[in-house]
């Protein structure tokens, strides 16, 4: 069965520090991968997508997401978190047959001062 | 340029009544989604609309129907409502239907059902 699996249902980290949000994939054919984030009482937001390429894709808001075919995974990165990155961030795969996104469980990421 | 609009942003509904819910897509796009979000399930993927044709459909019972019209504007109708289905609808538009096309969100309707 094709899904998504983000392990961690939360991740808290200092301001400034690095942050990664995980994200695992089961699919078969090549993966179409994309984050959202969700702020409180929001919809989603477009942070970034994996088409083909280079591994390392740079989205918005300096994230930036490493895609790994070996591990199937599709980890969301930036160097230095701030407080306003707070929020709920989601991991989804897109497949050939149509615009069906499948999503992970989401992952609570909290940035502290 | 205008991101997706949905209206309402809120609902509180009966159990038994029918409600619809609206999506405007952002200008220029011709693909339509929704998509349900609970606290217990998650994101689940109601059905997607391109050129007023239902192009796919998730696992949902027949109560949930949509439409999509000639200018891409889409709503959803819930029929026979129940406490269950209290959730954040989202529609997400995107320029053509496709796998490698990211989709853009609208800031959702909360249904609450009474």
């Amino acid at each position: 069965a094709q899904s998504v699996a983000q392990p961690e249902d939360q991740v808290n980290v200092a301001e400034g520090n690095p942050l990664t949000v995980k994200c695992t994939y089961s699919v078969s054919g090549n993966p179409y991968l994309f984050w959202y984030v969700q702020y409180p009482n929001r919809g989603l937001q477009f942070l970034l997508k994996y088409i083909t390429g280079d591994n390392l894709v740079k989205g918005s808001y300096g994230f930036e997401a490493e895609f790994n075919k070996s591990q199937t995974s599709f980890h969301l990165k930036k160097p230095s978190a701030l407080v306003s990155d707070s929020a709920l961030y989601f991991c989804a795969v897109r497949f050939a047959q149509g615009g069906k996104l499948i999503f992970g469980q989401g992952t609570e990421l909290s940035v502290k001062p | 340029k205008a991101g997706v609009t949905q209206t309402p942003r809120y609902l509180i509904k009966t159990r038994g009544q029918q409600v619809t819910l609206s999506c405007s897509p952002i200008s220029g796009h011709r693909s339509v989604s929704w998509y349900q979000q609970t606290p217990g399930q998650g994101l689940q993927f109601l059905f997607e609309y391109f050129s007023e044709t239902q192009r796919n459909k998730g696992n949902f019972p027949g109560r949930f129907s949509g439409r999509q019209f000639s200018n891409s504007r889409s709503e959803m109708n819930v029929s026979t409502l129940e406490l269950g289905d209290s959730a954040l609808y989202l529609c997400a538009s995107s320029l053509r239907q496709g796998e490698s096309t990211e989709a853009f969100f609208g800031q959702g309707t909360r249904l609450t059902v009474v």
